[in-house]
């Protein structure tokens, strides 16, 4: 089945420790992109990338990195710079046209411990 | 600019009533708008989406949307609400900035149904 697979569905980190959270798709889609959601709140745009080896911040980088060195693959690392990391987090991708939907996995929950 | 505002934060209806769940749009072009549904700690599945079609829209679930362009609404409407709708609903409007294709989601709407 085609979509999108996002590991570990759940994440503890302690205070300090890089973690990354993994986002695959198997779709042949151009466009991926990960988003942050916090309870009662939408979703808020972290990176995003339109071809491999290219990507955008969004509108709350600070504190996350990824990278794009497969068209498949979209890893987000939440590093120690970012305050409070603690939310849910959602990986998409789409055909990067302005008129396709975005597909989504089904989340990951970071708590910091 | 483009920008999503979703009028109520919580709907509450009774199981077999009609729901309405409004969202108003501001695009500087002829817009791609999205309904998708999200329920707790899952990610987010799309409902309909209306792209310069049709501007009644049906979907998944018994639910439907009408593009109107004068007054920059889709709203999301079902004639008979389930249990199972109980869920967070976003509106979301897609653009192309300098870079490619992007997502502007509004807050959400939660909509209870009560027994």
């Amino acid at each position: 089945d085609g979509g999108i697979t996002q590991s570990p569905k759940y994440l503890f980190r302690k205070e300090g420790q890089n973690v990354t959270l993994s986002c695959e798709q198997n779709l042949n889609h151009d466009a991926m992109y990960w988003y942050r959601q916090d309870p009662g709140q939408g979703l808020r745009l972290i990176y995003y990338s339109q071809i491999v080896n290219d990507f955008q911040k969004g509108d709350i980088a600070e504190g996350y990195s990824v990278s794009r060195e497969k068209k498949e693959s979209f890893p987000l690392t939440v590093t120690s710079a970012q305050k409070n990391p603690t939310a849910f987090y959602l990986c998409a991708s789409s055909w990067g046209s302005g008129q396709t939907e975005a597909f989504f996995g089904q989340g990951t929950r970071l708590t910091v411990v | 600019a483009q920008s999503v505002t979703q009028l109520d934060s919580h709907v509450s209806v009774s199981e077999g009533t009609p729901v309405l769940l409004r969202c108003n749009y501001s695009s500087s072009y002829s817009p791609s708008l999205f309904w998708y549904v999200q329920h707790p700690n899952k990610g987010l599945q799309l409902l309909l989406k209306y792209t310069s079609a049709a501007t009644l829209v049906k979907g998944i679930n018994g639910f439907e949307a009408e593009f109107k362009k004068s007054e920059t609404s889709f709203h999301l409407t079902k004639p008979s609400a389930h249990m199972s709708d109980a869920a967070e609903y976003f509106c979301v409007v897609s653009h192309l900035d300098n870079y490619g294709q992007n997502f502007v989601f509004g807050p959400g709407t939660r909509l209870s149904v009560l027994p």
